[in-house]
């Protein structure tokens, strides 16, 4: 069955932190993998997507690291601000086509001051 | 100057009755998509329209419609609502032809409630 399951379910961390967010997936075949941010009351922007190849890939200070052969993917981020303060979904395609791609429920973080 | 846009906001209504929900994307996408994200902020597609092609998530109840009178705009018609439809309901737009391969440009949503 395909899945994308990511860990924790929340997250509260104090400005200026780093964090990490993980995504695991069972989704096969792999075509591609995205994580969004989604802050209150907003639609999901994108913060990155990888391919099969991609191990790693940088959106200032959000960093996504994949690794296909385990199916984990982890969402770093670095020096947290207020503004982090969303949810962070991730999202796996497994080829073309609308039924193809398998969401993650998200992770909550919150950064306080 | 918004990229996806949707109207309306926010949409309070009777339970049986019919509503639609208008999207437009000014980036000059070919792929859009309606998906519904619930209370627990689950996301789910319901739609993708492609080239006048329509890929329909096998769950959605036929309820659901969408229209698409060109290729800047898709429109969601709900028929016959029901408590079960309460939720957030998001427009977005991809510059792909092919369903799943790049990234995605979601409006603002639209929280619909069933009274």
């Amino acid at each position: 069955k395909n899945q994308v399951e990511q860990s924790p379910q929340s997250l509260i961390i104090l400005e200026g932190k780093n964090c990490t967010l993980q995504c695991n997936y069972t989704v096969s075949p792999f075509s591609n993998l995205r994580w969004y941010k989604q802050d209150t009351g907003r639609g999901p922007v994108s913060l990155t997507i990888m391919t099969f190849s991609e191990n790693t890939k940088s959106n200032g200070r959000y960093t996504a690291t994949l690794d296909a052969d385990t199916k984990q993917s982890s969402l770093h981020i670095t020096a947290s601000q207020l503004s982090d303060s969303a949810s962070y979904i991730c999202v796996v395609s497994a080829g073309t086509g609308a039924n193809n791609l398998f969401f993650g429920t998200g992770t909550r973080l919150t950064v306080i001051p | 100057d918004t990229a996806v846009s949707q109207t309306p906001k926010y949409l309070v209504t009777q339970m049986g009755n019919d509503k639609s929900i208008k999207c437009e994307q000014n980036l000059g996408h070919d792929t859009m998509y309606w998906y519904k994200q619930d209370s627990k902020k689950f996301l789910k597609i319901m739609f993708s329209y492609n080239n006048k092609e329509l890929i329909i998530n096998e769950t959605v109840p036929n309820r659901f419609s969408p229209k698409s009178p060109d290729k800047a705009h898709l429109n969601l018609h709900i028929n016959s609502l029901e408590l079960g439809d309460s939720a957030v309901y998001f427009c977005a737009s991809s510059q792909d032809r092919m369903v799943g391969l790049g990234e995605q440009f979601f409006g603002p949503g639209t929280r619909l409630t069933v009274l």
